[in-house]
């Protein structure tokens, strides 16, 4: 089992809807969960960060979090051609290094 | 404030050549990590810094890759000889600190292509 495993994609979402990005993780002592946004032949950004159980708001981005499920997930509300790119999450564990994800492709159709 | 710094941006050699790359991270940061990415896949920490000790290196092919942070600041991360399967993009960060919530911030990244 991978430590960190989202689905691959490609998602594609028309523009103005709701774009939903999962992720499961392996290791229960996993304290800090991220997301970065990488556009192609970019570096990861990090767009949000979440620590404790619930949800998130920064804009137009929700990041969940529900550690009994092991899952952390990322809404982007009124989805926007820019915000195609890959999504990865990343989780930092027991062993205090962040571990990716391979991310999920988004498409937003305009 | 300036971001992390990688040179070259991009590098192309042939199988058993030895390649350099070098990062200067941003300006007081103690923490450094190095990555690889592979083309359709997510960033493999390679070696972690906290200044200029080691902290993780599990994932680091020693056999052929090496790394230093001199006076706790720039790093060279080397590899030799170079494999076909290094063809990868190789991403320095840094965080301000080691732990568990530090938000680590990426540079450009090199691109290594091994023919």
């Amino acid at each position: 089992q991978k430590e960190v495993e989202q689905n691959s994609g490609p998602l594609s979402v028309p523009e103005g809807a709701i774009a939903s990005l999962n992720c499961t993780y392996s290791d229960r002592v996993s304290q800090s969960f991220f997301w970065y946004r990488q556009y192609s032949g970019k570096s990861p950004e990090l767009i949000m960060s979440i620590y404790s159980n619930g949800d998130k708001e920064d804009g137009r981005f929700t990041a969940q979090l529900n550690k009994a499920s092991q899952y952390v997930s990322l809404l982007i509300r009124d989805s926007q051609p820019s915000d195609s790119a890959t999504y990865l999450c990343a989780v930092n564990g027991g062993a205090q290094k962040l571990v990716f994800g391979q991310g999920t492709r988004l498409t937003i159709n305009p | 404030e300036a971001g992390v710094a990688q040179s070259p941006r991009y590098k192309i050699i042939e199988k058993r050549q030895s390649v350099a790359f070098w990062c200067n991270p941003i300006s007081g940061h103690a923490t450094l990590y190095w990555y690889q990415q592979i083309l359709g896949q997510g960033p493999k920490l390679l070696i972690q810094f906290q200044n200029n000790g080691v902290v993780d290196d599990s994932q680091l092919p020693k056999d052929r890759f090496s790394a230093e942070r001199l006076k706790g600041v720039d790093s060279t991360l080397k590899i030799q000889p170079a494999k076909l399967e290094d063809s990868a993009v190789y991403l320095c960060a840094s965080s301000l600190v080691q732990g568990a919530g530090e938000t680590q911030y990426f540079g450009p990244g090199t691109r290594l292509l091994v023919l």
